[in-house]
């Protein structure tokens, strides 16, 4: 089945910095790579997907790049706020529909 | 337009017993799924729906059944929890079809097996 691993598991980052996270995948076959942004005791909320037909794409602060030769993906946070402080997952899937996640990385914006 | 909602919240149970977590969408998904979370694991896929009537197992099944009788419903039954069913259950749906694959989760279920 599909591996994914996220690097760091924790990054903390002075408020206006950027943050980036870093996921590799095993599966050749997956073709989509969402990422979720979890606060303390909610659920994982969409924040930006990508599917393997794009190498790039931006939603106001975030960014996500795909390198489908290196199997991994990232997430880049520019101009950093307290709000952005939680943990983020990557996930991969296939065409069957099931994400495989990754463990996760706790961001921590420091005012 | 409630989305994905999750029953109890919160929820203690005793070694053998048994119990449903309920999960339900109001946005006609046909996709339904379930994941567990548990520290510095990310989540893991125990069940799916691609539809009514549909269910597969996903990579962590065992201890767990479900069903799907309608579109909207797709609840999780422990058949006799064990401790290592401690964890925090969510509940995810999303359209079932090539360049639809958002899923969006519920706001989860905290369950604790003593």
């Amino acid at each position: 089945g599909e591996n994914v691993e996220q690097h760091p598991s924790t990054l903390s980052v002075q408020e206006g910095d950027s943050a980036v996270i870093k996921c590799t995948y095993s599966d050749s076959a997956s073709n989509y790579f969402p990422w979720y942004k979890q606060e303390l005791g909610k659920g994982p909320q969409l924040i930006i997907d990508i599917r393997s037909n794009v190498g790039e794409k931006k939603d106001q602060r975030i960014a996500v790049t795909l390198n489908k030769t290196a199997k991994h993906f990232s997430l880049h946070i520019t101009e950093t706020q307290p709000e952005d402080s939680a943990v983020y997952f990557c996930a991969a899937s296939s065409n069957d529909y099931k994400l495989s996640f990754g463990a996760g990385t706790t961001v921590t914006v420091r005012a | 337009n409630a989305g994905v909602t999750q029953t109890p919240k919160f929820q203690v149970l005793k070694t053998g017993q048994s119990m449903t977590l309920q999960c339900a969408q109001d946005m006609n998904h046909e996709y339904m799924s379930w994941y567990r979370q548990d520290p510095g694991m990310g989540l893991r896929l125990i069940h799916y729906s691609v539809g009514a009537g549909i269910t597969d197992q996903g990579e962590v099944p065992n201890g767990y059944n479900v069903s799907r009788s309608t579109t909207e419903d797709f609840p999780l039954r422990l058949l006799s929890a064990a401790p290592s069913q401690t964890s925090v259950y969510f509940c995810a749906s999303g359209r079932h079809g090539t360049g639809q694959e958002t899923q969006y989760f519920g706001p989860g279920t905290r369950l604790l097996v003593l």
